[in-house]
C-alpha cells in the first residue's frame, strides 16, 4: 500500500529565506506526483503536477523535484514571502490498477514566513 | 468565476439527518472526486466518476452514496449522518488527458452533531 509522508509536520523561518520542503512514498510505482497549497479553511490550490518520467517542474519561485527510484519528492521555494504562508501537501497517483484516479496524500507541511 | 463550486461551505446538522453536498464544475473535465479531510489524517477519497454512468466507491464510501447528474455535477449523500462524519468534504475534478492533474473546489464544512 502507498503511503506519502511529509517532514517536517511544521516550519517557520524568515522572509527571503530559500526553503525545501520534502515528501516521501513507499513505492516507486507512481503515475504522477502533484504539490497543493492549502489556505486555512480553504480548499487545495495545485501548485505542480510532475509526471513520472519527469525529474522536475518550475513554476514561477516554485521548483519541484522527483526521484522515483529512491520515492522522494522535494518543493523547493524561493526568496520566501509572507504570503507563502500555508500548508503544503504532496500526493501521489499509485501506478497500475491500483491507481485508478486516486490521489494518496501526505499530512502536509504548515509552513510560516515571518516578516 | 471558480472552476469548481460547492455547496454549501457550512452545514450543521444533527445525527440522523440526511445530506447532500453538492458539486459543480465548468471546467469540462470528466472525471469527479469525493475526498474528506480530517486533522492528522490528510485526505481520503470517497467515491470517484469518470463519467456520467460510471461510478466508483473509494477507499472510505461506506456510509456515503453519490450522484453523478450530469458532467458538470456529481453530488454527495450522507443518508443517516452520524458525529464521525464530521469533516471537511472537497471535490476534485480532472481530464486533461495524459497529465490528470486534480483541480479542488473549496470545500464545505459539514459538523454532525
Amino acid at each position: 500500500k502507498q503511503e506519502v509522508t511529509q517532514i517536517p509536520a511544521a516550519l517557520s523561518v524568515p522572509e527571503g529565506e530559500n526553503l525545501v520542503l520534502n515528501c516521501s512514498f513507499t513505492d516507486s510505482a507512481i503515475y504522477n506526483l502533484q504539490w497543493f497549497r492549502q489556505d486555512p479553511g480553504k480548499g487545495l490550490t495545485s501548485l505542480l503536477l510532475i509526471q513520472s518520467s519527469q525529474r522536475e517542474q518550475t513554476s514561477g519561485r516554485l521548483n519541484a523535484s522527483l526521484d522515483k527510484s529512491s520515492g522522494r519528492s522535494t518543493l523547493y521555494i524561493a526568496a520566501s514571502q509572507p504570503g507563502d504562508s500555508a500548508t503544503y501537501l504532496c500526493a501521489v497517483r499509485p501506478g497500475g490498477n491500483q491507481g485508478a484516479q486516486k490521489l494518496v496524500f501526505g499530512q502536509g507541511t504548515r509552513l510560516t514566513i515571518n516578516p | 468565476d471558480a472552476d469548481v463550486t460547492q455547496t454549501p461551505r457550512n452545514r450543521i446538522t444533527k445525527t440522523g439527518k440526511r445530506i447532500m453536498l453538492e458539486c459543480s464544475q465548468t471546467k469540462g473535465h470528466d472525471r469527479m472526486y469525493w475526498y474528506r479531510q480530517d486533522p492528522g489524517l490528510g485526505l481520503q477519497l470517497i467515491y470517484y466518476s469518470f463519467d456520467v454512468k460510471d461510478i466508483n466507491k473509494g477507499e472510505i464510501s461506506d456510509g456515503y452514496s453519490v450522484s453523478r447528474q450530469a458532467q458538470a455535477k456529481f453530488s454527495l449523500s450522507l443518508e443517516s449522518a452520524i458525529p464521525n462524519q464530521t469533516a471537511l468534504y472537497f471535490c476534485a475534478t480532472s481530464g486533461e488527458p495524459g497529465r490528470n492533474e486534480q483541480f479542488f473546489g473549496p470545500g464545505t464544512r459539514l459538523t454532525v452533531l
